[in-house]
């Protein structure tokens, strides 16, 4: 299985309101990533977790508020979005971080914020 | 933090031509990496290239890494309109090891 599960697929959200994106994979990788994508561009990293403690933070604003309950697990939670923030998010997985190593992403989370 | 530079940027093509797209740095990568992404959907992991000079084929895509590994090229012989895609080269770089991607090629196969 190399597969990277998201759900949901599209989310669209008021600037008030609370929710979370999920993404799942299976292939026993320690290495866990947020990417945030718009329209033609490329995906810009936002968090990192490795064996499940948070590495990286882009500094992200605190309305992205990442968490890893597991190994398998990744979950990203919004609150209080601004229209912006309207995009394609991308969860990806690695073996490892510190040795580099090759990204698989799940189709993503479109998310709209009115 | 190490830039990698696409070219072309955009490219319309018509069925069962040839291309070659390309993936610049001035900078040493210890490996690169091509993507292919559709509209609306992730990143698809097509290649890996770690030795300098080595040429990898995947069917009618063939992958090149520069001999001083600063360069890489993706050439697509006879493209389908299933080639269509977004186009994107990543590698490691900074201290992190972060995977910086380039800006990507558009390529359009016209029918």
């Amino acid at each position: 299985d190399t597969e990277v599960t998201q759900t949901p697929k599209h989310l669209v959200m008021g600037m008030t309101n609370k929710k979370s994106l999920k993404c799942e994979q299976h292939m026993g990788h320690r290495a866990m990533y947020w990417y945030k994508q718009k329209a033609k561009k490329p995906p810009e990293l936002m968090f990192v977790y490795s064996y499940e403690k948070l590495s990286i933070n882009e500094s992200v604003p605190s309305r992205f508020s990442p968490e890893c309950p597991n190994s398998s697990l990744l979950n990203l939670h919004l609150h209080a979005l601004q229209p912006e923030d309207s995009a394609l998010y991308l969860c990806a997985s690695s073996q490892d971080y510190w040795v580099i190593d090759e990204q698989f992403f799940g189709p993503g989370t479109r998310l709209t914020v009115l | 933090t190490q830039l990698l530079e696409q070219s072309p940027q955009f490219l319309s093509i018509q069925e069962g031509e040839n291309l070659t797209v390309y993936c610049n740095s001035s900078s040493v990568f210890s490996s690169l990496q091509w993507y292919r992404q559709e509209p609306g959907e992730g990143p698809v992991l097509l290649v890996t290239v770690v030795t300098g000079g080595e040429v990898k084929k995947l069917k009618r895509l063939t992958f090149q890494f520069g001999d001083a590994r600063k360069d890489s090229s993706l050439h697509i012989t006879a493209a389908q309109p299933g080639d269509t895609g977004l186009y994107l080269c990543a590698g490691p770089s900074g201290a992190n090891s972060k995977l910086t991607f380039g800006k990507g090629i558009t390529l359009s196969v016209r029918p």
